[in-house]
């Protein structure tokens, strides 16, 4: 069975540009979820999508948005990108419901803004 | 305040011997579930072992133990045998809430991580 596949892998972009990150997850696996990591802040929250509606959604600008299609993948889109916007962005999917979902993450897009 | 923390920054251990990584977490829920990942520098969060808060046994999965104990609220992760390729940074998270039933809407909250160093 794959694993939760990311692309791509690495990106540089400069400042003010936008970025789209994608995210194919474990067939089956009808969630998806994105983190955000940075070394001072550690690994946070952005959104989760499940059955292509967003279902939670952390504390970031409104720049950071996403969505998710019929097959489950998901795309991340990160507007006017700023230099503290440079991270490894993880993906992670789960089955969507039961006691025992864990989630499984991709490799990450490791994005540099400069 | 923090909802979980991992208070070892970094630790060694020598090989073949067995090391705990600290994790203590903050709810009111009475139902979460907390959760190990390993990264190793590569990136990629490893999911290691979970534990429910209804569960009234210590999860076990190969190598790795998780010493829940409730009332302190902690979930140490027991790493025994240690082997070379358990360098990497572990994150403890908890996900909340917590449903036995039906989907639900959560996220997953992390640590800051311990890096584990081990020694030949």
């Amino acid at each position: 069975k794959a694993g939760v596949t990311q692309t791509p892998r690495y990106l540089i972009k400069t400042r003010g540009q936008q970025v789209t990150l994608s995210c194919s997850p474990i067939s089956g696996h009808r969630s998806v979820s994105w983190y955000q990591q940075t070394p001072g802040q550690g690994l946070q929250f952005l959104f989760e999508y499940f059955s292509e509606t967003q279902r939670n959604k952390g504390n970031f600008p409104g720049r950071f948005s996403g969505r998710q299609f019929s097959n489950s993948r998901s795309e991340m889109n990160v507007s006017t990108l700023e230099l503290g916007d440079s991270a490894l962005y993880l993906c992670a999917s789960s089955l969507g419901g039961g006691p025992r979902d864990e989630q499984y993450f991709g490799p990450g897009t490791r994005l540099t803004v400069t | 305040a923090q909802k979980i923390t991992q208070t070892q920054p970094g630790m060694f251990v020598q090989e073949k011997e067995a090391v705990t990584l600290d994790c203590t977490y903050d709810t009111s829920d009475q139902s979460y579930g907390l959760f190990w990942y390993k990264q190793p520098s590569s990136g990629e969060m490893i999911f290691l072992i979970y534990q429910g808060s209804y569960d009234e046994q210590n999860a076990t999965e190969g190598r790795y133990s998780l010493n829940f104990q409730k009332a302190r609220k902690s979930a140490n992760l027991v790493i025994s045998a240690s082997q070379l390729g358990d360098s990497a940074m572990y994150f403890c998270a908890m996900r909340e809430p917590y449903a036995y039933s039906g989907a639900g809407s959560y996220q997953l909250t992390f640590g800051k991580g311990t890096k584990l160093s081990v020694i030949p």
